[in-house]
């Protein structure tokens, strides 16, 4: 199985630009999580999804949408990016809310 | 207000002794779980162990075990007999309620370092 997987791995975006992150996993999880990671920092979640057709705001949502058409897929779309957007992104899902999460191996971004 | 908080310096650890990495959290629920996970250099998470807020014993998966202790809101990582390849930033986290839902707060993380 391939868990859950992150594309692409590193991306460089000027100020302004937009781009989705990918993010498919396999296990059949409902449950799905986007998350950003700043140097020296944890996790902080963006959004979150508990199914397909349903999302919604994590801590820090703004400058971030999401979709979730079907429970493999859970695209991360980053619309007039900023310096302050530069981060790690990682995807992750999990089967019910009480497990913990299979990570995606991440997303490094950088806008210039 | 820090939900999961992690505050050793840096910590360098000879290889083959154990090490303890220091983790306490805040919460007023009844139920909750708690993670640590593993970040080595290459980026990804690794899912290391679990603790239930109502399990009565202490969590061990191998060379990690978790020291869970309730009343003082802690919950330790104890990695015994340290190896290279546990060098790593680990991050301990918590399952809580979300908006009716949950979600897992992680705190800033420990660096390890194991040296020959």
């Amino acid at each position: 199985n391939a868990g859950v997987t992150q594309t692409p791995k590193f991306r460089i975006l000027k100020i302004g630009q937009s781009m989705t992150l990918q993010c498919t996993q396999d296990m059949n999880h409902n449950y799905m999580y986007w998350y950003r990671q700043d140097p020296g920092m944890g996790l902080k979640l963006i959004y979150y999804s508990v199914g397909a057709g349903i999302t919604d705001k994590g801590e820090v949502p703004n400058g971030y949408n999401v979709s979730r058409s079907t429970t493999e897929d859970f695209p991360l779309r980053l619309e007039l990016a900023a310096p302050s957007q530069t981060s790690v992104y990682f995807c992750a899902s999990t089967p019910t809310a009480i497990y913990g999460y299979t990570f995606g191996s991440g997303t490094r971004l950088t806008v210039v | 207000a820090q939900k999961i908080t992690q505050t050793q310096p840096g910590m360098f650890v000879q290889e083959k002794e154990a090490v303890t990495l220091d983790c306490t959290y805040d919460t007023s629920d009844q139920s909750y779980g708690l993670f640590w996970y593993k970040q080595p250099s290459s980026g990804e998470m690794i899912f290391l162990i679990y603790q239930g807020s109502y399990d009565e014993q202490n969590a061990t998966e191998g060379r990690y075990s978790l020291n869970f202790q309730k009343a003082r809101k802690s919950a330790n990582l104890v990695i015994s007999a340290s190896q290279l390849g546990d060098s790593a930033m680990y991050f301990c986290a918590m399952r809580e309620r979300y908006y009716g839902n949950n979600r897992l707060a992680f705190g800033k993380g420990n660096q390890v370092v194991v040296i020959p």
